[in-house]
């Protein structure tokens, strides 16, 4: 089992609706979960961070994390055409290393 | 002038050639890495550095050879590469804590031909 997991996609959602990217961890240990936007030609940029069951909050972004399924989200509200990129989940292996999934493609439709 | 600075953004080399990528940081972080991003393949972390002192090679072969002077500074030497070395070469830095959050460089298109 590879320790993150991602679904590589395409996903594609018409403009305004909401996007949902799933990730799925192996270490029960896991305490905090990153979301990257990755554009193409360019580098990851972080755009959310969670460390506590529940859901956080930050704009049109939404991370959900639920550490009894060892699974982490991220929802986009309102999607926009500016939001088509790869979307990276990371999550930290041992003190300051992370590991990163492959990430998944997301295409939002005018 | 942002966060992480990786020089060249693009670069073409022979098997042959010697080359070196540099990376600088701004954010006053004392752990730096370097990672490979290939197409359809996660983030590689290749080489750690905490406090300007290696922590992780990852296995990675001896044709990378990197180099950190300060916490500030990082290289990644390169030499005798196979066009297989051919990918995007991202540079980063973090604090070096449990979780810290990790800011990327721009990167490097390195192509082997």
């Amino acid at each position: 089992q590879k320790e993150v997991e991602q679904n590589s996609g395409p996903l594609s959602v018409p403009e305004g609706a909401i996007a949902s990217l799933n990730c799925t961890y192996s270490d029960r240990g896991s305490q905090s979960f990153f979301w990257y936007r990755q554009y193409s030609g360019k580098s990851p940029e972080l755009i959310m961070f969670i460390y506590s069951n529940g859901d956080k909050e930050d704009g049109r972004f939404t991370a959900q994390l639920n550490k009894a399924s060892q699974y982490v989200s991220l929802l986009i509200r309102d999607s926009q055409p500016s939001d088509s990129a790869t979307y990276l989940c990371a999550v930290p292996l041992t003190g300051n290393q992370f590991y990163f999934g492959t990430g998944t493609s997301l295409t939002v439709i005018p | 002038e942002t966060g992480v600075t990786q020089t060249p953004r693009h670069l073409v080399m022979g098997m042959t050639n010697k080359k070196s990528l540099k990376c600088e940081q701004h954010l006053g972080h004392n752990a730096m890495y370097w990672y490979k991003q290939s197409a359809k393949k996660p983030l590689e972390l290749m080489f750690v550095y905490n406090f300007k002192e290696q922590t992780e090679n990852n296995s990675v072969p001896s044709r990378f050879s990197p180099e950190c002077p300060n916490s500030s500074h990082l290289f990644l030497h390169l030499h005798t590469l196979q066009p297989e070395d051919s990918a995007l070469y991202l540079c980063a830095s973090s604090q070096v804590a449990e979780g810290s959050m990790t800011f990327f460089g721009q990167g490097t298109r390195l192509t082997v031909v």
